[in-house]
């Protein structure tokens, strides 16, 4: 089976409301980084974690290793939120294992 | 800021001839990566590499071989390309030193016909 499930695998939010995206593990994950690949294809690098969470503007995502998953909050979503978001998994050994992906479409 | 950079960046190939999609970092990386990507399976792990003149399989190697003839450079070789390596191919690298974050490079879209 997949050894990391995203949820939901699409969304669509209203401009300016909240949502929050999850990344479960069934493999002993030490750390995950959260990517945005936007519309023209670009992987961009959201946020790498340790156990524990980070905040970067609108962004806050968590990690907790012991009930293995990790999740990204977007707050006051805006037009440019729009892509798909992917988290990756490492279980120590620098191989990281991705989910498939949240497609999220911000509506105005 | 950190660079990684892959060419082609789209390339037309027949089955059964060979591909060579090229990866250059200026991160002073340790690690580099070949990724797949195919729509619904995000991103898989074709090859990397920890070392220059050394590579490791990674979870979908078979038709892949790799080469790391420098710190600096990775490559990826179909050598003889099917229809079923149509995708996106990315690349990227980390460091332990650097925080173990992943920088990847714009993609190279395969086509076999």
């Amino acid at each position: 089976g997949d050894k990391v499930k995203q949820s939901p695998s699409a969304l669509s939010l209203q401009e300016g409301t909240n949502s929050a995206l999850r990344c479960n593990f069934s493999i002993a994950a030490t750390t995950v980084q959260w990517f945005l690949q936007n519309p023209r294809g670009s992987l961009i690098n959201l946020f790498y974690l340790v156990p524990g969470t980070k905040e970067n503007g609108r962004l806050k995502s968590a990690f907790d290793s012991k009930e293995s998953y990790s999740t990204l909050h977007i707050r006051d979503a805006q037009l440019e939120d729009s892509g798909t978001y992917f988290c990756a998994a490492d279980t120590g050994y620098q191989n990281f294992y991705f989910g498939k992906g949240t497609s999220l479409t911000v509506i105005p | 800021e950190a660079a990684v950079t892959q060419s082609p960046r789209s390339k037309v190939a027949v089955t059964g001839g060979k591909v060579t999609l090229s990866c250059h970092q200026t991160n002073n990386h340790d690690y580099m990566y070949w990724y797949r990507q195919d729509t619904g399976h995000g991103l898989r792990l074709i090859h990397y590499s920890y070392v220059a003149d050394s590579t490791e399989k990674g979870d979908i190697p078979d038709g892949y071989k790799a080469s790391r003839p420098s710190q600096e450079n990775f490559s990826l070789i179909l050598e003889l390309a099917s229809l079923s390596q149509t995708a996106v191919y990315f690349c990227a690298s980390s460091d332990r030193n650097s925080g173990n974050t992943l920088y990847f490079g714009e993609g190279s879209r395969l086509i076999v016909v």
